[in-house]
């Protein structure tokens, strides 16, 4: 089964960009699609986009599109998200999730990476 | 979007107690719905997937079913690792959404 480990926290100021990455272990990294969700605190779960496993198609939620971008290195068994622009609302945790396909469930999730957008 | 409503949004109950989540979704989702059980500071978890099918590993207490538009979730005789904050999805269509969840709370 894969497994993903995600990069660490953040903090940027508000205009910034971050980029959070979502590491793989388990051979079958290259079958899965990789989900991005956010949660703000206190709050419930956000869907922000999806990389297919070649790396090749991405789709993301209306309200992000602009700005985020979703990229996938196979070699390096690496998915990325860049959030640009970022404003106060953007602070969240932000969690990378694996799916078997497009319409699948997602499991496991990452351990989630906070990012914190504060002046 | 397809909105995903989750009644209730909170719930007091006991160890042992049966209870149902209910989820309804703002349009056919057919069987697309997946429920994730989340406890604070961890990522959550998936619990049924397709509407009705139980994850590996998940303890039999927990049930899912329905098709369309309306789901429940059911955990028969609740644990104490059971209090929770239990979320609905859909998978149908992108964007993908989630219900607003629902905390499991002791009473």
């Amino acid at each position: 089964q894969v497994q993903l480990v995600q990069s660490g926290a953040e903090v940027k100021k508000p205009g910034a960009s971050v980029k959070v990455s979502c590491r793989a272990s388990g051979d079958t990294f290259t079958s899965y699609y990789v989900h991005w969700v956010r949660q703000a605190p206190g709050q419930g779960l956000e869907w922000l986009g999806v990389i297919n496993p070649s790396g090749v198609n991405t789709i993301y939620a209306p309200k992000f599109q602009g700005r985020v971008t979703l990229t996938r290195d196979t070699s390096a068994r690496t998915v990325s998200l860049d959030l640009s622009s970022l404003r106060y609302g953007d602070t969240a945790v932000y969690y990378c999730a694996p799916a078997i396909s497009r319409g699948g469930w997602f499991d496991p999730w990452g351990q989630g990476t906070l990012v914190t957008v504060s002046s | 979007d397809i909105q995903m409503t989750q009644s209730p949004s909170s719930l007091s109950a006991s160890v042992g107690d049966r209870v149902t989540i209910t989820c309804r979704a703002g349009q056919s989702i057919s069987d697309y719905l997946n429920w994730y059980q989340q406890t604070p500071g961890k990522a959550p978890k998936v619990l049924i997937y397709a509407a009705s099918n139980l994850h590996s590993g998940v303890p039999s207490r927990f049930s899912g079913s329905g098709s369309g538009t309306d789901f429940t979730l059911t955990i028969r005789s609740l644990q104490p690792e059971d209090f929770a904050t239990y979320y609905c999805q859909q998978s149908y269509i992108t964007p993908y959404t989630f219900g607003q969840g629902t905390k499991l709370e002791t009473k």
